[in-house]
């Protein structure tokens, strides 16, 4: 199993401009996140999704649209970039269910850089 | 609302030497705990989790934690420190029954000098 994995490594963007982040995971995970990592910050939730067709609001979700077409992906937008997304951002998968419930198991990031 | 603060954003140790990386939260109600590890550009990984089965847990690499209700306190401690250590550690904490989220610590990174 590939785990979760995350498209893509690294990108750098002009202001306006528009990017899809795109997370899989092939553990059949009923639950998704998108979290963005900024030093000194932690890790802060963007939005989440608990099932396909789901999606909602984290902690930071102002400037980014989310999707969940299909269960093993999970779709972070940025519609119009600004140098303040400038971040690694993380994706997550957990299952809803079972003995590893409320594990949460992350990608490899996404490092975002916006001039 | 659930939160948690990790004292000391930046740990440094002796290679041998005994790691305490301290957490504290607080919680309306019992909650679920984690230790996650982050190496260099890398992502998170799972070391550890309390989920009321034992006050003190046992993680990967040597790493356990305890759990201590009266003083909100999940620390985190290895005996002896190894340089492979180095890396950055969140404390993250979640209510009991299967809450989606999860809310994290700003993190503390641990530096091992040789």
């Amino acid at each position: 199993n590939a785990g979760v994995t995350q498209t893509p490594k690294f990108r750098v963007l002009k202001t306006g401009q528009s990017m899809t982040l795109l997370c899989a995971q092939d553990m059949n995970h009923e639950y998704m996140y998108w979290y963005r990592q900024d030093p000194g910050m932690g890790l802060r939730l963007i939005h989440y999704s608990v099932g396909e067709g789901t999606t909602a609001k984290g902690e930071v979700p102002d400037g980014y649209n989310v999707s969940r077409l299909k269960k093993q992906n999970f779709l972070l937008g940025l519609e119009s970039a600004a140098p303040s997304q400038t971040s690694v951002y993380f994706c997550a998968s957990r299952d809803r269910q079972g003995p590893l419930q409320e594990t949460q198991y992350f990608g490899p990031g996404t490092r975002l850089l916006v001039l | 609302a659930q939160s948690v603060t990790q004292l000391g954003s930046h740990v440094s140790v002796s290679e041998g030497a005994l790691v305490l990386l301290r957490c504290n939260y607080s919680s309306s109600v019992p909650p679920y705990l984690f230790w996650y590890v982050q190496y260099p550009n890398q992502g998170l990984q799972l070391l550890l989790k309390y989920t009321s089965a034992a006050t003190l847990v046992k993680g990967i690499n040597g790493f356990e934690a305890e759990f201590k209700k009266s003083e909100t306190s999940f620390h985190l401690t290895k005996p002896s420190a190894h340089m492979s250590d180095a890396a950055e550690y969140f404390c993250a904490v979640s209510d009991k029954g299967g809450s989606e989220k999860l809310v994290f610590g700003k993190g503390t990174k641990l530096t091992v000098n040789p």
